[in-house]
């Protein structure tokens, strides 16, 4: 129940694409949801995120949508740059974070290919 | 410069010699975590503090110890490591607090240390 589950492992787009990660929970008592992009060699920094009062984040080409009846949410990459080449986490928590402790999927590779 | 620092960043060691992994925040965190990162497993929390003397274990806490005597330290102690125990290490602090006394609890990681057991 306090498993994430992120997908794909991996994804390759073109320049100018749209890169699309899925993650979904079981715990309904989940009440944060950030994104956290991770470059090699550095610690993952975080992206975006957002609480199950709302659909929709949008900041920037990136955007979460979030499907509390479905448990799942998604990060959507516009315009996809290889400077976004990175690994993304998606994470779940409950107390809206404030505990500090964070649950995070398996992490999806993406590369942008020029 | 507000950072999360950890030293050492690169530590080859042998099954059994204790060592320790410090992590130092200079933004006044009440929150800090230690996290591990394996191929294809992802972050797992090992322990996190939400203040001085205040520790919780987090997904993965066997075979390690933490202590949080200062506010701005919090360090990973490996009293008999395990070659199971060879990972990228990360620390992590966070405040209910963002600029603009926004609400904010984004987690700030230090740059990691990858640990080697032989």
């Amino acid at each position: 129940q306090q498993q994430v589950k992120q997908s794909p492992q991996s994804l390759i787009v073109q320049k100018g694409g749209i890169s699309i990660i899925n993650c979904a929970y079981e715990n309904t008592a989940f009440d944060y949801f950030p994104w956290y992009q991770q470059f090699p060699g550095k610690g993952p920094a975080l992206l975006i995120a957002i609480r199950p009062d709302v659909s929709e984040k949008k900041e920037g080409r990136f955007t979460i949508s979030f499907n509390k009846s479905a448990k799942q949410f998604s990060l959507h990459i516009m315009d996809s740059q290889p400077g976004d080449s990175a690994t993304y986490f998606c994470a779940a928590s409950l107390y809206g974070g404030s505990q500090g402790n964070l649950i995070f999927g398996k992490g999806t590779k993406l590369s942008v290919k020029p | 410069e507000a950072q999360v620092t950890q030293n050492p960043r690169y530590l080859i060691t042998v099954t059994g010699k204790k060592l320790t992994v410090t992590c130092s925040q200079n933004m006044n965190h009440e929150y800090m975590s230690w996290y591990r990162q394996d191929p294809g497993l992802g972050l797992r929390q090992i322990y996190y503090s939400m203040n001085v003397e205040v520790t919780d274990k987090g997904d993965v806490p066997e075979g390690y110890k933490v202590s949080r005597k200062e506010k701005r330290n919090f360090p990973l102690i490996l009293e008999s490591p395990s070659p199971n125990q060879t990972s990228l290490y990360f620390c992590a602090s966070s405040s209910g607090w963002g600029p603009g006394q926004v609400l904010s609890y984004e987690q700030y990681f230090g740059p990691g240390t990858r640990l080697t057991v032989t």
